[in-house]
């Protein structure tokens, strides 16, 4: 069945360290991968999306997101990690046009000071 | 600005009440969605758009219902016959499906 998994339930950082959270697809040919951020009591908002090219993907507030076709991955990364980077990140894929969009779980980041 | 709006931001219902989630969006966009996230579980699809008077069932459509009379508009009801509506309600749009989902702030439903 078509799904998306991450893994990591929630993650702490020590504020300033580096940061990759996990994101796998199921199947399938190149889909379209997307990560959103949301904070308490608000909606999602669009950090990056991967629809083809360039494997390396950059978004705002300083993240950026590999697809890695061979582990079916999309992991979202940021070098040094800021108290405002707590929340909640989910992944989501498309897996044809014109399909539904599939959210994952989700991975809360908690920041240590 | 372009974007999403949902009203309210909190809403209380009633045993036996229906009450009705706005989301508007001037985005021109022509798909729009209504998500339930519950703590832990993501986000559920219950009903989507892809044009004007035309809609269909997500993952879990039972005791909700939709319309989509406007292009910019697509107002959810609770129904009385959803035993569970406390939850955390996202509208969302998009060119067409498939496409990149912009998201509204949300609307809190509570049970009385």
């Amino acid at each position: 069945a078509q799904s998306v998994t991450q893994p990591d339930i929630h993650i702490t950082v020590s504020e300033g360290a580096s940061l990759e959270l996990r994101c796998n697809y199921s199947y399938g040919a190149t889909p379209y991968l997307f990560w959103y951020v949301q904070s308490p009591g608000q909606g999602l908002q669009l950090l990056l999306k991967y629809f083809s090219g360039d494997t390396l993907v950059q978004g705002i507030k300083g993240f950026e997101a590999e697809f890695k076709r061979s582990q079916s991955s999309f992991n979202l990364r940021k070098p040094s990690v800021h108290w405002s980077d707590a929340a909640e990140y989910f992944c989501a894929v498309v897996y044809s046009s014109a399909s539904k969009i599939i959210f994952g779980s989700g991975t809360r980041l908690s920041i240590r000071p | 600005d372009g974007g999403i709006t949902q009203s309210p931001k909190y809403l209380f219902r009633k045993e036996g009440q229906n009450v009705t989630l706005s989301c508007e969006q001037n985005l021109n966009h022509d798909a729009m969605y209504w998500y339930r996230q519950d703590p832990g579980q993501g986000l559920r699809l219950i009903y989507y758009s892809q044009i004007v008077n035309d809609f269909q069932k997500g993952d879990i459509a039972e005791g909700y219902s939709v319309s989509r009379e406007k292009k910019e508009s697509f107002p959810l009801t609770v129904t009385s016959a959803q035993k569970n509506p406390t939850a955390f309600y996202l509208c969302a749009s998009s060119i067409g499906r498939g496409e990149t989902q912009y998201f509204g702030p949300g609307t809190r439903l509570l049970v009385l």
